[in-house]
């Protein structure tokens, strides 16, 4: 099973939005809405973000939204704040797995 | 609040064995569904592998490369996952977290470190 295909890097200037997109296959976002996303600051564990594609745990900012279409997956951050500045991972239930992480986005806030 | 504690983690020579412990508390532990993920240093994370909770049957998944190397169980009584490692390579060394979830991973435990090399 292959990792999910995410960008390197993102960056935006505060209080911007940006998106950051997750592909994989049918064989995984395309046939299950069980994405979910983590958020990690350097020497830190993961944290829960989002799960089921758009659904946000007790918690987590409004400013933390997630969409998916077809084979992508999307996790939006509006109003970016410096403390977004993060690594962030995606994961999705895979028919062969059965799970998959994605490859990583480290996001920058200029 | 869920708490999640891993230990058991330290420096193994290629071809060594290892045990990883996770203490869990602040959740029904027995109806939990436990997995393992790791992280590489500097690289992504990769799920392990799971152990469904005994009422759901307490089976487990593994990812490819670690299938007929690592195994997972449970110890209800003491709300302990163990993480039971063999044949090690070099590229097993990682943060090896412990989480909860089904679908997806809620809690996150600390991590422990897991070095393989001679």
């Amino acid at each position: 099973q292959s990792a999910l295909t995410q960008p390197a890097s993102v960056s935006g200037s505060p209080g911007q939005s940006i998106t950051i997109s997750c592909t994989g296959t049918s064989s995984d976002v395309g046939s299950y809405n069980l994405v979910s996303w983590y958020q990690q600051h350097p020497g830190k564990a993961p944290k829960f973000m989002i799960y089921e594609v758009s659904k946000r745990p007790s918690g987590v900012s409004n400013r933390f939204s997630g969409s998916k279409s077809g084979n992508t997956a999307s996790l939006t951050i509006s109003g970016l704040q410096a403390e977004d500045e993060a690594d962030y991972y995606c994961c999705s239930y895979a028919s062969s797995s059965p799970f998959v992480f994605g490859t990583g986005t480290k996001v920058t806030v200029l | 609040e869920v708490q999640l504690v891993e230990s058991g983690g330290g420096l193994v020579e290629p071809g060594g064995s290892l045990r990883l412990s996770c203490a869990a508390s602040g959740l029904t532990f027995s109806n939990a569904w436990m997995s393992w993920v790791r992280q590489a240093p500097g690289k992504g994370l990769e799920w392990v592998g799971r152990i469904k909770s005994k009422i759901d049957g307490g089976t487990t998944d593994y990812a490819a490369p670690v299938k007929g190397k690592f195994t997972i169980s449970r110890d209800d009584s003491s709300n302990t996952l163990y993480l039971h490692m063999n044949s090690l390579k070099i590229e097993d060394t990682a943060v090896y977290y412990c989480t909860t979830g089904a679908g997806d991973f809620d809690n996150w435990g600390q991590g422990t470190l897991v070095t393989v090399s001679s």
